[in-house]
């Protein structure tokens, strides 16, 4: 109940190409959905994030996909860079409850020039 | 403004030992989480403190594990007696308030031999 699964595990694309990156929650508790983008020797940094009440948040090349209703929420990376090569993890917060946030397993990915 | 600080960011440890993770938050971040992270895995939540208060230590493994934030001075993690099992990345974040983004460092590697 309290898991967050993250799928692909890893993905290699051109640049230019769009990454998608996919999550799936079981607790509809959950009411805070932020990615997080690590790279290596690195700790994560807030990319964006989503609350239940939106179905989509864009910033930049960035985009979250929101639907309350099958529970998953995916990332979209439009025109993949090289320097966008790094592990991506989503996560979830639960409403009202602790700040902890519980995190998918991450997605490492590869933008190849 | 100097992001979330943790030192050492490198700890080697023999069996048996004692390891102390320090992590000083933001300026005016008064809200510490710590997180684990095994290699090929997302980051799993161990506790939230607040200024000299536990809030949240249901990550903490129930031995050996513990960690302050006193009036004065950074946050501290310490794990007694450490196993190999111990070997990780430990992240702590920070946030101004509850509900806040939270800020992470860039971690402390722990290797116990």
């Amino acid at each position: 109940q309290q898991q967050v699964k993250q799928s692909p595990q890893s993905l290699i694309i051109q640049k230019g190409g769009i990454s998608i990156i996919n999550c799936a929650y079981e607790n509809t508790a959950f009411d805070y959905f932020p990615w997080y983008q690590q790279f290596p020797g690195k700790g994560p940094a807030l990319l964006i994030a989503i609350r239940p009440d939106v179905s989509e948040k864009k910033e930049g090349r960035f985009t979250i996909s929101f639907n309350k209703s099958a529970k998953q929420f995916s990332l979209h990376i439009m025109d993949s860079q090289p320097g966008d090569s790094a592990t991506y993890f989503c996560a979830a917060k639960l409403q009202g409850g602790s700040e902890k946030l519980v995190f998918g397993k991450g997605m490492k990915l590869t933008v190849n020039p | 403004n100097a992001g979330v600080m943790q030192n050492p960011r490198h700890l080697v440890r023999r069996r048996g030992q004692e390891a102390r993770l320090r992590c000083s938050p933001m300026k005016g971040h008064s809200h510490v989480y710590w997180y684990r992270q095994l290699p090929e895995e997302g980051l799993k939540f161990m506790v939230y403190l607040q200024k000299e208060n536990i809030i949240d230590e249901s990550g903490m493994p129930k031995e050996r594990f513990s960690a302050e934030f006193p009036k004065e001075g950074p946050s501290i993690l310490r794990i007694q007696q450490v196993v190999r099992g111990d070997s990780a990345a430990y992240f702590c974040a920070s946030s101004p308030a509850a509900g806040g983004q939270a800020f992470f460092g860039q971690g402390t590697r722990l290797t116990v031999v």
